[in-house]
């Protein structure tokens, strides 16, 4: 089937732009992750969504940052006032359920670049 | 809290030949699980191997196998038969069952030269 998909796959915007990116999940997974990948470096988590509870926000680095989910469908990411620091690849990832039990799938990522 | 390290951050082989990927980690946990991802120049993440903590046998996967030392929280990669197409960034990660975030290493960037 169908993997995980992410649009757009590269954005280029203006510092204070606001941007949103997309994830489709893989169907029938009920857990969605988003992570963060700064140049050279490894993967750091910022928000994870099961099912219909709450989202666990705590790896969101400011309050400019937010993601939604509806039900077990696609999650938007939502970077409000842009800065530099913000350019990296946001990587989205879905598992069958949470917890280590299931592999997480990764999406190709969207680089997004702050001018 | 979980953390992953990775010393190697280049290494290079030759195609055909065998290299080994170094990978530590510290948890708390007594339930978790260990993986490597494979990220080539398309950005990608594949997952390569995965390893569950409480198996004592080494996860394998065709030219892929790991070394999993659960004493010595390490766990490493070995690939066989290096293939041109293996060329990428490596991570290593831990997840575990009272958690579900995936702790990634800084990766290590492996070259397979003809």
């Amino acid at each position: 089937g169908a993997g995980v998909s992410q649009s757009p796959s590269n954005k280029v915007t203006e510092k204070g732009k606001d941007v949103e990116l997309r994830c489709d999940p893989i169907s029938g997974h009920t857990a969605l992750y988003w992570y963060r990948q700064r140049l050279g470096q490894g993967l750091e988590f910022l928000i994870y969504f099961q099912g219909n509870s709450a989202p666990d926000k705590s790896g969101l680095p400011s309050d400019r940052f937010s993601a939604e989910r509806t039900g077990e469908s696609v999650s938007t990411l939502t970077i409000q006032r842009t800065q530099q620091e913000d350019s990296a690849v946001y990587l989205c990832a879905s598992s069958l359920s949470a917890g280590g039990t299931d592999t997480q799938y990764f999406g190709p990522g969207t680089r997004l670049t702050v001018l | 809290a979980q953390t992953v390290t990775q010393s190697q951050p280049e290494m290079s082989v030759q195609e055909a030949e065998t290299v080994t990927l170094s990978c530590t980690y510290d948890t708390s946990e007594s339930n978790y699980y260990l993986f490597w991802y494979k990220q080539p120049p398309s950005r990608q993440m594949i997952l390569v191997i995965r390893q569950e903590a409480y198996k004592q046998q080494n996860a394998t996967e065709n030219r892929f196998s790991v070394n999993f030392q659960k004493a010595a929280k390490s766990f490493s990669l070995k690939i066989s038969d290096s293939q041109l197409g293996d060329t990428a960034m490596y991570f290593c990660a831990l997840n575990s069952n009272s958690g579900y975030a995936l702790n990634f290493g800084k990766g290590t960037s492996l070259l397979v030269t003809p």
